[in-house]
């Protein structure tokens, strides 16, 4: 079975400062791998997302994140936090059915 | 804008009652996702339509049903309310069906208010 698991339900980081939103997956194949922002009273929209190629995968908004296979990890970094940022963070695998399943969502908050 | 419209955007409704939320897709793109997100369960995957066809089911409720037409839309129909059902219902879409590193675009949801 697929799952996602996002570590830190809850993340607060100061303005300028480095943000990481982990996310790890269980998959019994090579998984397709997306990052999504919810902003308020708003709907998912894409950040970036890893199919083949780059491990490094670089987004919208200065975001990006790195597959790692070994550590079945594809964690969201940006090197330098904005107000904007302030947001929902959703990690989800794309499984062989075309089924997305997502994290339970990490809610960033940008300390001015 | 993402391509995907949801209709109503907001709902408030009694319970026991019955009620229908309508997406249509992206242009272009044949599938259809409906995802439930609640305070407490996160973003609960429903349903899954391609071209027509009920193509994967999740954590569906028997008194859920969804249907997706011969133009693409898709309607999710949610029977019997209980306040529980109360939640953000979003439709999504994407081109193919099968795990092709599309990405699914999401519509702004549904809200529902079960009283």
């Amino acid at each position: 079975a697929q799952s996602v698991t996002q570590l830190g339900s809850h993340v607060s980081v100061s303005e300028g400062a480095l943000v990481l939103l982990r996310c790890n997956y269980s998959s019994s194949v090579p998984p397709y791998l997306f990052w999504y922002v919810q902003y308020p009273n708003q709907g998912l929209q894409l950040l970036l997302k890893y199919t083949t190629g780059a491990t490094l995968v670089k987004g919208i908004n200065g975001f990006e994140a790195e597959f790692k296979k070994s550590e079945t990890s594809f964690h969201l970094t940006k090197p330098s936090a904005h107000m904007s940022d302030a947001a929902e963070y959703f990690c989800a695998v794309q499984t062989t059915g075309n089924q997305f399943y997502f994290g339970t969502g990490t809610s960033l908050t940008v300390i001015p | 804008d993402s391509g995907v419209t949801q209709t109503p955007k907001h709902l408030i409704t009694a319970t026991g009652q019955r009620v229908t939320l309508r997406c249509s897709p992206r242009s272009g793109d044949l599938s259809v996702y409906w995802y439930q997100q609640s305070l407490d369960q996160g973003l609960q995957f429903l349903i899954q339509y391609y071209n027509g066809e009920e193509r994967a089911k999740g954590n569906i409720l028997e008194r859920f049903s969804a249907q997706q037409f011969p133009d693409l839309h898709s309607e999710l129909n949610l029977s019997s309310l209980e306040l529980g059902d109360s939640a953000l219902y979003f439709c999504a879409s994407s081109v193919s069906a099968g795990q092709s590193g599309n990405t699914i675009y999401f519509g702004e949801g549904s809200w529902l208010t079960v009283v």
